[in-house]
């Protein structure tokens, strides 16, 4: 069975400093990875994925992960925060010819002015 | 294109009562989910479709049915709510294992 660990269910930044959201997965099978934003109110929009090739992956509004294949890791960073990047922030993983998607827990991401 | 679309979006059951979740999608995705969002718990899966006239469970599909006539709409069924059922639902629809679209989703309250 897969699952998702979301490492922090809140995480506080100041505005330019760095984001890191961690996000650690378990699978036997070669994994598609998966970050999703949701804002308050609204459903999920993908930032960025992971299916084959380029361990580094980059998404949506300077945002980037990369997987790590030794450590079962698809942490999710960006260089500077913004405001508008307050959010909460969905891991999810699923694997080619699978039918279901799984998620972790999500991580409240506030940025301080 | 409208992406997937939910009705309604807020809605208030008295225990027992029944009522049908809709969902409808524009991308013509043979893919189609269920989820439950809980406060500290993410999504879980409740149903999900790999095209009409196929569907199967979730992790959480007890107190819900669904059914898939055709590509676009997937509904929800709830038949006897509980207040455990209380949550906001999300549908959302994919291309084989790929990127899911989401729609706005519904709240639910059962009192």
């Amino acid at each position: 069975a897969q699952s998702v660990t979301q490492l922090g269910s809140h995480v506080s930044v100041s505005e330019g400093a760095l984001v890191l959201l961690r996000c650690n997965y378990s699978s036997s099978v070669p994994p598609y990875l998966f970050w999703y934003v949701q804002y308050p109110n609204q459903g999920l929009q993908l930032l960025l994925k992971y299916t084959t090739g380029a361990t580094l992956v980059k998404g949506i509004n300077g945002f980037e992960a990369e997987f790590k294949k030794s450590e079962t890791s698809f942490h999710l960073t960006k260089p500077s925060a913004h405001m508008s990047d307050a959010a909460e922030y969905f891991c999810a993983v699923t694997e080619s010819g699978g039918n279901q998607f799984y998620f972790g827990t999500g991580t409240s991401l506030t940025v301080i002015p | 294109n409208a992406g997937v679309t939910q009705t309604p979006k807020f809605r208030i059951l008295k225990i027992g009562q029944s009522m049908t979740l809709q969902c409808a999608q524009d991308m013509n995705h043979n893919y189609m989910y269920w989820y439950r969002q809980d406060p500290g718990m993410g999504l879980k899966l409740i149903y999900y479709s790999v095209g009409a006239g196929i569907t199967d469970k979730g992790e959480v599909p007890n107190g819900y049915n669904v059914s898939r006539s055709t590509t676009e709409d997937f509904p929800l069924r709830l038949e006897l709510a509980a207040p455990s059922q209380t949550s906001v639902y999300f549908c959302a629809s994919s291309t084989y294992t790929d990127t899911q679209y989401f729609g706005p989703g519904t709240r639910l309250t059962v009192l």
